[in-house]
Order: C-alpha cells, then structure tokens, then sequence
C-alpha cells in the first residue's frame, strides 16, 4: 500500500488559516487522497478527498500537486474546535481497498 | 439521522475474561469496519464487512479475535482470554460500499 508521510505535530492561531501537507511520493494513478480527522475522545470523521484536482467542501479546501506526489489540506480560518489530529490517507479505487491506513497523523493545535 | 453506536462505551475486565463489543451502523450502510487505537497511535485494521461477502479478517492481530455481522446490520467483536495489550480504544465505522467511513465514538476497553 502506498503510504503517506505527515509532520508530527502543527500549531497555529486562532482565525489564521492552516496549511497541512502530506507528501505520498509512491502514490499510484488510482489512489484517491482522502482526509480525516480525529477530535479528542471521538472517533475520526470525514473532512475531504480528491484525486486530481483542487477539492473544496464547507470544512476545508485539498490543494493537489500537479503530480500528486503531495497535498496540502488548508482550513481557511483555525478555530479551537479544529484542534485535532489530521490524517492524510490514500484509497485505491482501482483495488477496491477496503480498509483504512491510518498513520500517526498530524497534531494541530490551535491557540486562543 | 442517527450515527454509528458503539456500546458499551467503556469496559473495564480482568486479564484472561471474554469480552463483546457491539456496533450499529448506520442504516442501509453496507460495509462494516473494526479497528483499534492503542494510546497516542494512529488506527490498526481489524476487520471488514460488505454485504454478503466473506469478511477481510487481515487484520485481526491473533486467534483469540473474532467478529460477525448478524443480517447484515448489527456487529460484535470478541475477544476470548484477554491480555493486557489488548487494552485500546476499539473503533467501528460503517459506509455506503466504499464510500467514505462514518465512525462511531469507540469502546474504550482496559485489561487489568
């Protein structure tokens, strides 16, 4: 499985964007990049997921390098409930993978 | 509508006892997932469901682990002569096919 690379931990102020990289250098043509996070004491929930192009929802914007060897997941403005562990996960579509790999993530703190 | 439920939200047994973890996911979600976190990582595979299919078991960590999905619907996760590194938040989540996962809050089991 091709696997994704993140930085431990991040911290940012409150009402600055964040910018999240992920670096998936082995990433194959079918992989989808997906998004997770994980709130204290809750389990993970969906954030975002792309395959190609720039992806924009309600919680967050996935900026994808041309050859999609990284990605950077953008919050536009940190509030404290984005303090959380993010994880960057690749799924191949191509296989139908069915499980999740989850790395350690990123620790994003958020300060007041 | 009404999320993935885990119960019992906590458990708290002897090394050496069998424990059952119960998880409903959300309505006409056909696919299932078990996975665990052990303190401060990231999560570990266990099992997979879809539909009528034979479970992807690749994940399970030894023989004294095992899960059914009764009717396509409810599951439960057991572990038989439990250890203390058994100890870690167990983790369902259920989606639509291979959509993306929907979690529920977690049991948090320890082993004394």
């Amino acid at each position: 499985d091709a696997k994704t690379t993140q930085p431990n931990s991040m911290e940012s102020n409150e009402e600055e964007p964040v910018h999240l990289p992920c670096n998936h250098s082995t990433i194959s043509g079918t992989d989808y990049i997906h998004w997770y996070r994980q709130l204290p004491s809750q389990g993970p929930e969906y954030v975002i997921h792309g395959l190609t192009s720039n992806v924009n929802n309600r919680m967050a914007s996935l900026a994808i390098a041309e050859d999609r060897k990284s990605s950077t997941l953008i919050l536009h403005r940190a509030t404290l409930r984005d303090a959380a562990v993010y994880y960057c996960i690749l799924r191949d579509a191509g296989t139908g993978a069915n499980n999740l790999f989850f790395g350690t993530g990123t620790r994003l703190t958020v300060i007041p | 509508g009404a999320g993935v439920s885990q119960t019992p939200s906590n458990k708290v047994t002897e090394k050496g006892k069998y424990v059952e973890l119960r998880c409903d996911p959300i309505s006409g979600h056909t696919a299932l997932y078990w996975y665990r976190q052990s303190l401060g990582q990231g999560l570990e595979f266990l099992i997979y469901f879809q539909g009528n299919s034979a479970p992807d078991k690749s994940g399970l960590p030894s023989d004294r682990f095992s899960a059914e999905r009764t009717g396509g619907s409810v599951s439960t996760l057991t572990i038989q002569r439990t250890q203390q590194e058994d100890s870690a938040v167990y983790l369902c989540a259920s989606s639509p096919g291979q959509g993306d996962q929907f979690f529920g809050p977690g049991t948090r089991l320890t082993v004394l």
